[in-house]
């Protein structure tokens, strides 16, 4: 069944460090993965997403690389900055009449000057 | 645009009451979710809309309805709260492929 863990609850990191999100999932179905932030008080909010076809994908400060054969999905954010404090969550995707998302529980991410 | 907007942000209830969450979307989209998120786990699909007039259930569903009679529109109902729907509910919509615009919460805590 879908299943979406994440290794760390929590992770702390220095400002300006790079910052690296993982986690693991046991459906291989998904079309595709989403990361999304929370902050405090917040909606989710889309940060970027990834084909089940595609190991790897860039944005601005962020990259998400996914690994199908270990069903391994990791976020990695460039030069951490105050305001990348939040909850990161991550989400499989299927589209079969309708998409549907499986979050997973979330790492909170604290920036430490 | 305002994006997805839901009303009330927050309300207390005692159990028993009934009560309507609103969500509002003006991104002409046609899919529409509500989700619950509880302290320590991530969201949770309650019901969603594939389209104007359509609703199915979602992996929580129980104790809530829901209408969509517009399409910028989806109503989430608790007929009969009771304290383990105390939570914060968060709706979504999308075009059906690609990520999910989120509102900013209600909080609902019931007594």
């Amino acid at each position: 069944g879908e299943n979406v863990g994440l290794h760390l609850p929590t992770l702390s990191v220095q400002e300006g460090d790079n910052s690296i999100i993982n986690c693991a999932y046991s459906n291989s179905a998904s079309d595709y993965f989403i990361w999304y932030k929370q902050e405090s008080g917040k909606g989710p909010q889309f940060i970027i997403d990834i084909r089940s076809n595609m190991d790897k994908r860039q944005g601005q400060r962020v990259t998400v690389l996914l690994n199908k054969t270990v069903k391994h999905l990791s976020l990695q954010i460039a030069a951490t900055q105050p305001g990348d404090s939040a909850v990161y969550f991550c989400a499989l995707c299927w589209v079969q009449g309708a998409q549907k998302l499986v979050f997973g529980q979330g790492t909170r991410l604290t920036i430490n000057p | 645009n305002a994006g997805v907007t839901q009303t009330p942000k927050f309300r207390v209830l005692k159990t028993g009451q009934s009560m309507t969450l609103l969500c509002a979307q003006d991104m002409n989209h046609e899919y529409m979710y509500w989700y619950r998120q509880d302290p320590g786990m991530g969201l949770r699909l309650i019901h969603y809309s594939v389209g104007e007039g359509t609703t199915a259930k979602g992996e929580v569903p129980d104790g809530y309805n829901v209408s969509r009679l517009k399409k910028q529109n989806f109503l989430l109902g608790l007929e009969s709260a009771a304290p383990s729907q105390t939570s914060v509910y968060f709706c979504a919509s999308s075009y059906g492929t690609g990520g999910e615009y989120f509102g900013p919460g209600t909080r609902l805590l019931v007594l």
